[in-house]
């Protein structure tokens, strides 16, 4: 299994250019979510799904947008990017309610480091 | 609503000697605890995690943490520091009321093992 895959690794925009960044698992997970990484704030959840079809904001949703067509995929899209939005993102995967709360934790991607100019 | 505090940006800690790193959480309910650990330029990777049953979990790398639910606190802790210890370590608590689906995490305390 690879796990939580997550492209690109790093990548420079400029403010106002659109991107997605890119995040699958190859575990049947139902649950994905997204998060951004920044000095001293720790983990921020953007936006996160509970199946395909299904997403929802989570505590910094201004300025991204998600969709969940598949259960593998669950792509983050910068509408216009803006300096604020350089971070680190983390794409996360888990089990839902059918692994049981024994099975529960979350799996991270490796990261994709954003700057924005 | 479900919150998380991680008191502490540092701990710094001897090689050999025992380590803590505290969290304390809020929770309408029942919690799920969980602690990660990160290493430079990598994602999380999951240490351990409290679900139910003993207050006391074991969990990757000889890192345990107690549950205390009077206290709210969910500390991590390891008998012996490794240099190799050195990372930023996440707690993270999802509430079991509420729809919780997806856990909140705290800031992060970067430990420091010293040679």
């Amino acid at each position: 299994n690879a796990g939580v895959t997550q492209t690109p690794k790093f990548q420079v925009l400029k403010t106002g250019q659109s991107m997605t960044l890119q995040c699958a698992q190859d575990m049947n997970h139902e649950y994905m979510s997204w998060y951004r990484q920044d000095p001293g704030m720790g983990l921020r959840l953007i936006h996160y799904s509970v199946g395909a079809g299904i997403t929802d904001q989570g505590e910094v949703p201004n300025g991204y947008n998600v969709s969940r067509s598949t259960t593998e995929d669950f792509p983050l899209r910068l509408l216009s990017a803006a300096p604020s939005q350089t971070s680190v993102y983390f794409c996360a995967s888990s089990y839902g309610a059918s692994g049981g709360p024994l099975n529960n934790e979350q799996f991270f991607g490796p990261g994709t480091r954003l700057t924005v100019l | 609503a479900q919150s998380v505090a991680q008191p502490e940006d540092q701990v710094n800690v001897a090689e050999g000697n025992p380590l803590t790193v505290k969290c304390t959480y809020s929770v309408s309910g029942n919690p799920y605890l969980f602690w990660y650990v990160q290493y430079p330029n990598r994602g999380l990777q999951f240490l351990l995690k409290y679900i139910t049953g003993d207050n006391l979990v074991k969990g990757s790398y000889g890192f345990e943490a107690e549950f205390n639910k009077s206290q709210t606190s969910f500390h991590l802790k390891k008998p012996s520091a490794l240099v190799s210890d050195s990372a930023l370590y996440f707690c993270a608590v999802r509430d079991t009321s509420g729809g919780s689906y997806i856990p909140t995490f705290g800031r992060g305390t970067s430990l420091i093992v010293h040679p």
